[in-house]
């Protein structure tokens, strides 16, 4: 049981260019979460899904894109990044609102 | 508008003694609380929680206190190891207003226990 898998752990973007980042859990969660967390601050969350073809924005989606076409997978999609986007991404997953969330190890992302 | 406050952005404490770590909150509609700890390179793990119809909740050596009519959480760790050291989140959420289950997160205190 892996839990919550991100992939890439790192990864430095130039300027406009695009990426995804992945997010697995296999634990059948029907909830999922996106979040970012700059230096000296807490997280916040960008999207949020409830269950599979089911998305919604968080708290700072611009900029970002997301999908959710099974229960397992969250990938979220970044076009054209922008320095603004550098940051440490985790996603994040629970069986339902209310229950503790469980992280993912994060993805460290530098755009320059 | 910070939703959630961690006024202290680090603490030092020494091996077995008593660390307390503040939050404060604005949003009246929060009404459940927990508390995230982070080691570098990790995601944050769940701690402890408290629901607002509580003051205080106990799991071993973690202690979460409320005090609802001031807004404020606390988290103790009695006694403090070294292995404690780590970010410490302070979140919340509330069941209905729009928040609806959606963590608020502070901005964490770095808490280092020095052997």
């Amino acid at each position: 049981n892996a839990g919550v898998t991100q992939t890439p752990k790192f990864r430095i973007l130039k300027i406009g260019q695009s990426m995804t980042l992945q997010c697995t859990q296999d634990m059948n969660h029907n909830y999922m979460y996106w979040y970012r967390q700059d230096p000296g601050m807490g997280l916040k969350l960008i999207y949020y899904s409830v269950g599979a073809g089911i998305t919604d924005k968080g708290e700072v989606p611009n900029g970002y894109n997301v999908s959710r076409s099974t229960t397992e997978d969250f990938p979220l999609r970044l076009e054209l990044a922008a320095p603004s986007q550098t940051s440490v991404y985790f996603c994040a997953s629970n069986p339902y609102s209310g229950e503790t969330q469980y992280f993912g190890p994060g993805t460290r992302l530098l755009v320059l | 508008d910070q939703q959630v406050k961690q006024n202290s952005p680090s603490l030092s404490v020494q091996e077995g003694r008593i660390s307390i770590l503040n939050c404060d909150y604005t949003n009246s509609m929060f009404d459940y609380f927990l508390w995230y700890k982070k080691y570098p390179a990790e995601g944050p793990t769940f701690l402890i929680s408290i629901s607002s119809i509580k003051d205080k909740n106990e799991d071993g050596r973690f202690t979460v206190f409320l005090n609802k009519s001031a807004k404020h959480l606390s988290l103790h760790i009695v006694p403090s190891q070294p292995g404690d050291s780590a970010v410490y989140f302070c979140a919340a959420y509330g069941v209905g207003g729009g928040s609806n289950y959606k963590l608020t997160f502070g901005k964490g205190t770095l808490l280092t226990v020095n052997p």
